[in-house]
């Protein structure tokens, strides 16, 4: 089945940086890829995704990129706010009849 | 439009009780999944209903059963409680044919003593 990998597991960063977050998947046939975002307490939030025919989206400060051959996408936050701070994860998946499979997340501090 | 709603939102068992959990989908979706979400970890996936049949199942032992009802709307249920099963349960739900995009409840956070 397929397996995800999220790195890293906590990054800190400076308000107004950039923050990187990659994952790798192992499952060639996965064709979805989603991020979502969870605040303390909260529920996992949808905030990107890309399907596999894209290679690239952007949504304002955030962006997702993916390749397929190396079977790895990242995510991609400019200009980050406090209100960034939350744990993210990400999550890859086949088709709508299988179940999305999460990577561990990463808890993303922004230091003011 | 209504979005994914859970109840109850808290709840605190002894080991050996059972224990249900309900999910409304959003308004318009068709399938709901079932994730357990241990402290600090991802979500893992329980299992996924769909026309009131189990479509996908994780590895979840047979204490975690489910239904779900013609209005789309799904329960959890856990048989023979054990601390171990202390998490927050998350439904999802999203529409069949249509994507694989996947919107989360609020959870239920479970606690067995």
């Amino acid at each position: 089945g397929e397996n995800v990998e999220q790195h890293p597991s906590t990054l800190s960063v400076q308000e107004g940086d950039s923050a990187v977050i990659k994952c790798t998947y192992s499952d060639s046939a996965s064709n979805y890829f989603p991020w979502y975002k969870q605040e303390l307490g909260k529920r996992p939030q949808l905030i990107i995704d890309i399907r596999s025919n894209v290679g690239e989206k952007k949504d304002q400060r955030i962006a997702v990129t993916l390749n397929k051959t190396a079977k790895h996408f990242s995510l991609h936050i400019t200009e980050t706010q406090p209100e960034d701070s939350a744990v993210y994860f990400c999550a890859a998946i086949q088709s709508g009849n299988t179940p999305l499979v999460f990577g561990k997340g990463t808890r993303l501090s922004v230091i003011a | 439009d209504a979005g994914v709603t859970q109840s109850p939102t808290h709840l605190i068992k002894t080991r050996g009780q059972q224990v249900t959990l309900r999910c409304s989908p959003k308004s318009g979706h068709d399938t709901v999944s079932w994730y357990q979400q241990a402290l600090g970890q991802g979500p893992q996936f329980i299992f996924q209903y769909y026309e009131e049949e189990e479509r996908q199942r994780g590895n979840f032992p047979d204490r975690f059963s489910g239904h779900q009802f013609p209005n789309y709307s799904s329960e959890l249920n856990v048989n023979a409680l054990l601390l171990g099963d202390s998490a927050l349960y998350l439904c999802a739900s999203s529409l069949a044919g249509a994507g694989e995009t996947q919107y989360f409840g609020p959870g239920t956070r479970l606690l067995v003593l």
